[in-house]
């Protein structure tokens, strides 16, 4: 069945460093991934997607490209701010919005002033 | 645009009473919305998909008797905790899915979800 498997967080890095997080999926077909983001007390919000075979989605800095031969779609951000800690959650879907949503198990993010 | 909202953000109750939810999407349209259950420090767990005029379908594992969900127009579903207890405290968070023509028809938008507190 479908899958999607993030690194364990937490990841703990300071002010200014580059960040990855890693996503792998499993998956039949061609998905559409998602990162997720959500911060402390709210719920979520999508913070970057990509719908087919090296696609890049970016917002806010983030970026993550659509990698079918690796079935990858990790997170990365050049440098990261105190304001980016949250938990981030990568998700796939069929490509439809009436879709169910599989996510991963989300990461944890610290950043340190 | 594409604002999903639900009401109430937090809620205390007995246990034993219901607890109604609502999910509204507020500036368009959604054929399909989703109910997730979120426990502290944990991802979001499937509980149900609501189609607009038609019965939900739940996940595995999901009483459909204990959860009701009535998805009666184009924005609005709810989600009724039905003789709450403690162990029904929890995150619920709803998404919506949008219909073509509206947001993008790939992404479904989130609520920011509801604190449940069954004492």
């Amino acid at each position: 069945g479908n899958s999607v498997t993030q690194m364990e967080g937490p990841v703990t890095l300071s002010e200014e460093a580059f960040l990855t997080i890693n996503c792998t999926y499993t998956a039949t077909g061609y998905p559409s991934l998602f990162w997720y983001v959500q911060y402390p007390g709210e719920g979520l919000q999508l913070l970057l997607k990509a719908t087919k075979a090296d696609d890049k989605g970016s917002n806010k800095g983030f970026e993550a490209t659509y990698r079918k031969e690796t079935t990858s779609f990790h997170l990365e951000k050049g440098s990261v701010q105190v304001s980016d800690s949250a938990v981030y959650f990568c998700a796939l879907s069929r490509s439809s919005s009436a879709s169910k949503i599989i996510f991963g198990s989300g990461t944890r993010l610290s950043i340190r002033p | 645009g594409a604002v999903v909202s639900q009401h109430p953000s937090w809620v205390i109750c007995k246990s034993g009473t219901s607890v109604k939810i609502e999910c509204r999407s507020l500036d368009f349209q959604a054929t399909t919305m989703f109910w997730y259950r979120q426990f502290p420090k944990q991802s979001l767990m499937l509980m149900a998909t609501s189609n607009e005029g038609s019965k939900a379908t739940y996940e595995q594992g999901v009483e459909k008797d204990k959860f009701l969900i009535n998805h009666a127009s184009l924005t609005l579903s709810t989600l009724t905790v039905t003789s709450a207890h403690p162990e029904d405290s929890s995150f619920y968070i709803c998404s919506a899915g949008g219909l073509a023509g509206g947001p993008s028809t790939d992404t479904q938008y989130f609520g920011p979800g509801t604190r449940l507190t069954v004492l």
